[in-house]
């Protein structure tokens, strides 16, 4: 299995509810990442994970909360979140922390 | 601070060659490239360490001049399927294991036409 995946593709939620994007890999990489990306804009770096333990947070609203449950699942929970949180999140992994970067397809995320 | 690139935009014809620049403010470790389709995610083409190394991927190559905190990606004999958004990414020089992060550049989205 060569690849990230992620789930849901499309997510729309309200600004009081609480929902959790999810990323899988199950190919050995030990360091997994967050990105949010708007549009024509490159993917902006929101949390790092290495070898299960948060060691990157791009000084990123509690609104957005990571969870590492194991090395090959990472979850971005999200709460009360505002309309400009809308974006394509993306997450991605690599064998160890820089090297090359695999990318899930992404979620994209509206909030009304 | 967010690594330039330039040119923002550019199209050309099948066959024809391109340059895309990369440049830093900061001291650079590594620098990665990627391609994104619209609608697609980011694909890793290739990274380059400080060193001054220059790097192959069929027709696409890339150069690093660590001094100057840049780096080039050459395009030869450009193929339609070319098409898409360019983007670095740097690695400042590190301090602490599991502390690596990539900045992404600016993009520049390239359009390749028969």
């Amino acid at each position: 299995d060569t690849e990230v995946t992620q789930t849901p593709k499309h997510l729309v939620m309200g600004m009081t509810n609480k929902k959790s994007l999810k990323c899988e890999q199950h190919m050995g990489h030990r360091a997994m990442y967050w990105y949010k990306q708007k549009a024509k804009k490159p993917p902006e770096l929101m949390f790092v994970y290495s070898y299960e333990k948060l060691s990157i947070n791009e000084s990123v609203p509690s609104r957005f909360s990571p969870e590492c449950p194991n090395s090959s699942l990472l979850n971005l929970h999200l709460h009360a979140l505002q309309p400009e949180d809308s974006a394509l999140y993306l997450c991605a992994s690599s064998p160890t922390p820089g090297n090359e970067q695999f990318f899930g397809p992404g979620t994209r995320l509206t909030v009304l | 601070q967010q690594p330039v690139q330039s040119p923002q935009a550019v199209i050309l014809r099948e066959g024809e060659d391109a340059v895309i620049n990369c440049s830093s403010s900061k001291a650079l470790y590594s620098v990665h490239w990627y391609r994104q389709k619209h609608g697609e995610a980011p694909v890793f083409l290739m990274i380059l360490l400080k060193g001054g190394e220059q790097k192959g991927h069929e027709k696409i190559s890339a150069s690093f001049n660590e001094k100057k905190q840049q780096s080039s990606l050459y395009l030869t004999a450009s193929q339609l399927s070319y098409s898409g958004t360019y983007f670095c990414g740097t690695e400042p020089p590190l301090i602490n294991f599991g502390n690596e992060k990539l900045t992404f550049g600016t993009g520049t989205r390239l359009t390749i036409i028969p």
